[in-house]
């Protein structure tokens, strides 16, 4: 049940775009995208209800397909502050809530 | 408002023993969920309290188990530690019926010996 995300890792150079996937195998209601930086906790970006929206704010916005039970996040222009583990957490129809694989991102000069 | 707080912040034990952690939410907040998060697995849910009321429960052996108070402070116990509970153990907080903005508190690194 544990949704997957890819790629694993991926390393970018400032200003550069990236995409992160999450994948999940059960049916939806939410998506929801954390960020955390080596030894803190995880922080908030944004939550997507099912209805196929798009959500962003500054550079970074994610879409969510409910059909095909994906999403994913935009990083348009990243800065090194970008750099961290992004998490996707699905919430399905049967109120259970998971933590995605993961997705290392390292942002260089 | 005052963050999600998680006490100790650091623990060291033996196997065999028992450890108890303490997360207490944001003011307001009626949910607390439990993750452990360790290199090789991730973050992993545990369970989740909602109103003194376990509303959801991850793949944990029965050695894990919590509770939540009037307060809406939950507590987290793990009886009889095993080598592999070694992890940081992360609560996070969150204020409505269904699980939206979670917000966590620093957790709790755990050490078995």
């Amino acid at each position: 049940q544990q949704p997957v995300q890819s790629p694993q890792a991926m390393i970018l150079r400032e200003g550069e775009d990236a995409v992160i996937n999450c994948s999940s195998s059960k049916a939806l209601y939410s998506v929801h995208w954390y960020r955390q930086k080596h030894g803190e906790a995880p922080v908030f970006l944004m939550i997507l209800l099912k209805g196929g929206e798009q959500k962003g704010h500054d550079k970074i916005s994610a879409s969510f397909n409910e059909k095909k039970q994906q999403s994913s996040l935009y990083l348009t222009a990243s800065q090194l502050s970008y750099s961290g583990t992004y998490f996707c957490g699905t919430e399905d129809t049967g109120n259970q809530f998971y933590f995605g694989t993961g997705t290392s991102l390292t942002v260089i000069p | 408002k005052a963050g999600v707080t998680q006490t100790p912040r650091y623990l060291i034990k033996t196997r065999g023993q028992q450890v108890t952690l303490s997360c207490s939410p944001i003011s307001g907040h009626r949910s607390v969920s439990w993750y452990q998060q360790t290199p090789g697995q991730g973050l992993q849910f545990l369970f989740e309290y909602f109103s003194e009321t376990q509303r959801n429960k991850g793949n944990f052996p029965g050695r894990f188990s919590g509770r939540q108070f009037s307060n809406s402070r939950s507590e987290m116990n793990v009886s009889t530690l095993e080598l592999g509970d070694s992890a940081l153990y992360l609560c996070a907080s969150s204020s409505g019926q269904t699980y939206g903005t979670q917000y966590f508190g620093p957790g709790t690194r755990l050490l078995v010996l």
